[in-house]
């Protein structure tokens, strides 16, 4: 069974622009979440999508927005793009959103800002 | 959210067991303890998770107290390959916190030959 996979694995964007980051959950899973790590602040929750709807959201601006479809697959974006959100970008999924359901994490996509 | 308390690093002998404790104190009844790790920049990888029995799978072992305060990680026979970021979770249960993965700075274990 294939893990979490994200893309793109890495990427560079100039300041002021936009960028969309993939995931593709395991299959049969329907919620993914996605999370921010940076070096000084952590880990981060930035959402959760389960059935094509965003069921939860972290402190992130507005700059921040996700979107997921009918096959699972989910996409997040960011626009106008600030030096500080340079991160790692995860995405987890989980079959379902009981509580006792592994949520598990693909290698993230590496965002640097220049 | 509620918190969890790790210590900051610890070391542990190759071959022997490693105890990882965390702390929890603002538990809530049905929130799950969670512990994930992560190696040098890649995604977390899931261990094990549990309410307030103990648990154990083919990775590690979790204790939980009675009154599911704290509880402790155990990998019973650690390799170089256990050093990494263990993270201690309580998942959200409630509100705008349901299903919340609330990570904290982690307990870096280091595993020696």
């Amino acid at each position: 069974k294939a893990g979490v996979t994200q893309t793109p694995r890495y990427l560079i964007k100039t300041r002021g622009q936009q960028v969309t980051l993939s995931c593709s959950p395991i299959s049969g899973h329907r919620s993914v979440s996605w999370y921010q790590q940076t070096p000084g602040q952590g880990l981060q929750f930035l959402f959760e999508y389960f059935s094509e709807t965003q069921r939860n959201k972290g402190n992130f601006p507005g700059r921040f927005s996700g979107r997921q479809f009918s096959n699972s697959r989910s996409e997040m974006n960011v626009s106008t793009l600030e030096l500080g959100d340079s991160a790692l970008y995860l995405c987890a999924s989980s079959s379902t959103r009981v509580l006792n359901t592994e949520a598990f994490f693909g290698q993230g996509t590496r965002l640097t800002v220049v | 959210d509620a918190k969890t308390t790790q210590p900051t690093s610890m070391d542990c002998a190759e071959g022997r067991a490693a105890n990882l404790p965390c702390n929890h104190s603002t538990i809530s009844g049905n929130e799950y303890v969670y512990w994930y790790r992560q190696i040098h920049s890649q995604g977390p990888q899931y261990i094990i998770h549990g309410l307030k029995n103990n648990e154990t799978n083919e990775m590690a072992s979790l204790i939980i107290t009675e009154d599911r305060k704290s509880s402790t990680l155990i990998l019973p026979h650690a390799t170089l390959r256990d050093t990494a970021v263990y993270y201690c979770i309580v998942r959200g249960a409630g509100g705008t916190s349901y299903g919340k993965l609330t990570f904290g700075q982690g307990t870096i274990l280091t595993v020696h030959p």
